[in-house]
């Protein structure tokens, strides 16, 4: 069945550690690609997109997520994690060209301790 | 403000009951969206509008699942004979156009059936 995959199910980390989520997807064709966070209480909010051009997208807060075509990923890194960073992280890919329709992964649950 | 609001934030019902969840979207956005996301899952798509037309209720689970946005706007979701597997957070997100634009989500209403 075609779907989105979020290996990492929960990561702890320390603070000033390297991040990498990854996400797999399994949809042929066009397709484009986000990463959400959830903060703890708050609503799903847009981390950063990919719709064409660079492969390498920068999003905010430091994340950046690169879209490799033939591995069908798009993995999300920060070279530095704070605290602050503690939160759920989503993956969510739009295989649809009439839509902006999402279909999402599980989620990550990303603890930073200091 | 400027977001994507859900009224309640909470909602407890007992089993049998009937329930009806707001979304107000952000202003001058076509594209309208309820997701359900289950405990430790992520978001999983319930059904679309453009403007008024519904588009698409392929996620929604049963006939007790019903929406409506008669004007273009305010949504609802409704829940008829709630069940306890109709426990969840109900996300409405809003999009500007219909194609090519990010979702922007709503707290969710947080719905617990006893």
């Amino acid at each position: 069945a075609q779907s989105v995959s979020q290996h990492n199910h929960h990561v702890i980390l320390s603070e000033a550690a390297s991040l990498e989520l990854g996400c797999n997807y399994s949809y042929g064709g066009t397709v484009n690609l986000f990463w959400y966070v959830q903060y703890p209480g708050q609503h799903l909010q847009l981390l950063l997109k990919y719709f064409s051009g660079d492969p390498l997208v920068k999003g905010i807060k430091g994340f950046e997520a690169e879209f490799i075509k033939s591995k069908f990923s798009f993995n999300l890194r920060k070279p530095s994690v704070q605290w602050s960073d503690t939160a759920e992280y989503f993956c969510a890919v739009n295989p649809f060209y009439n839509t902006d329709k999402l279909i999402f992964g599980t989620g990550t649950r990303l603890q930073v301790f200091p | 403000g400027a977001g994507v609001s859900q009224s309640p934030r909470y909602k407890v019902a007992k089993r049998g009951q009937d329930v009806a969840l707001r979304c107000d979207p952000i202003s001058g956005h076509v594209s309208l969206f309820w997701y359900q996301q289950a405990l430790g899952q992520g978001p999983e798509f319930l059904t679309y509008f453009q403007n008024e037309a519904q588009l698409d209720k392929s996620g929604l689970p049963s006939d007790r699942f019903f929406a409506e946005r008669p004007e273009g706007s305010v949504s609802t979701l409704k829940i008829q004979r709630t069940q306890q597997e109709d426990s969840a957070v109900y996300l409405c997100a809003s999009s500007f156009r219909v194609n090519n634009s990010p979702l922007h989500f709503g707290n969710g209403t947080r719905l617990t059936v006893t």
